[in-house]
């Protein structure tokens, strides 16, 4: 166990809705990273909070939309969802220090199964 | 942009020792290498960690040359729990601050008896 929490577990939902998932990160953990893992293939980056600011992004549309919040927990939303965006959704925390490397040791947590219809 | 190569699958046997590569190009100067194992239906969970030369923990070792274009994870003496997926994750060289991170291709070893 990693500690790192998320919600829901699993989610349906129909093409053009909108999603919010949820991430409890380590206590401690200051940084939160978001990951989509499509069925057989490697987690892909979506981006990374620290201390509540973006501070970076991979090559996501602007529909990928998050927050982290002042307890370091942190949400992921999906606007306008596409059939291709059914995956495992990761989130992954870590004790970053200031100026310490951006592949710091993550702590994953189970993921978000979502499934658009 | 970093562009990261990993062997798509591995045989072995209980016992043996592993070694797996990952290739990477355009990889940040200031970043670890890190790799991790991932179980069907599970977050990856992080193996080891390294700048460069050798690293080794309790369960890996990680080998990294000076050039940083790749690093092999070696596990010695294999189980059937070690069955899993193994990513190499590294930074992107981004020209100024962070960018973003990026998974390997991801390598799925069968261990057997």
């Amino acid at each position: 166990e990693t500690g790192v929490t998320q919600s829901p577990t699993h989610l349906i939902k129909t093409r053009g809705q909108q999603v919010t998932l949820r991430c409890s990160s380590q206590s401690g953990h200051n940084t939160v990273s978001w990951y989509q893992q499509a069925l057989g293939q490697g987690p892909q980056f979506i981006f990374q909070y620290y201390r509540e600011e973006e501070n970076g992004r991979g090559n996501f549309p602007p529909r990928f939309s998050g927050l982290q919040f002042p307890n370091y927990s942190s949400e992921l939303n999906v606007n306008a969802l596409e059939l291709d965006d059914s995956a495992l959704y990761l989130c992954a925390s870590s004790p970053n220090k200031q100026g310490s490397p951006r592949t710091d040791t993550q702590y994953f947590g189970p993921g978000t199964r979502l499934t658009v219809l | 942009l970093a562009k990261t190569t990993q062997p798509i699958s591995m045989d072995s046997y209980e016992g043996q020792e592993v070694n797996i590569t990952c290739s990477h190009n355009n990889i940040a100067t200031n970043d670890y290498i890190t790799w991790y194992q991932q179980f069907p239906s599970q977050g990856p969970r992080f193996i080891i960690q390294g700048y460069k030369t050798k690293v080794t923990n309790e369960v890996a070792s990680l080998f990294i040359p000076a050039d940083r274009k790749s690093s092999t994870l070696s596990l010695p003496r294999v189980s059937l729990s070690d069955t899993a997926v193994y990513y190499c994750l590294v930074g992107d060289s981004g020209n100024t601050g962070f960018q973003k991170l990026v998974f390997g291709t991801g390598t799925r070893l069968l261990v057997s008896p």
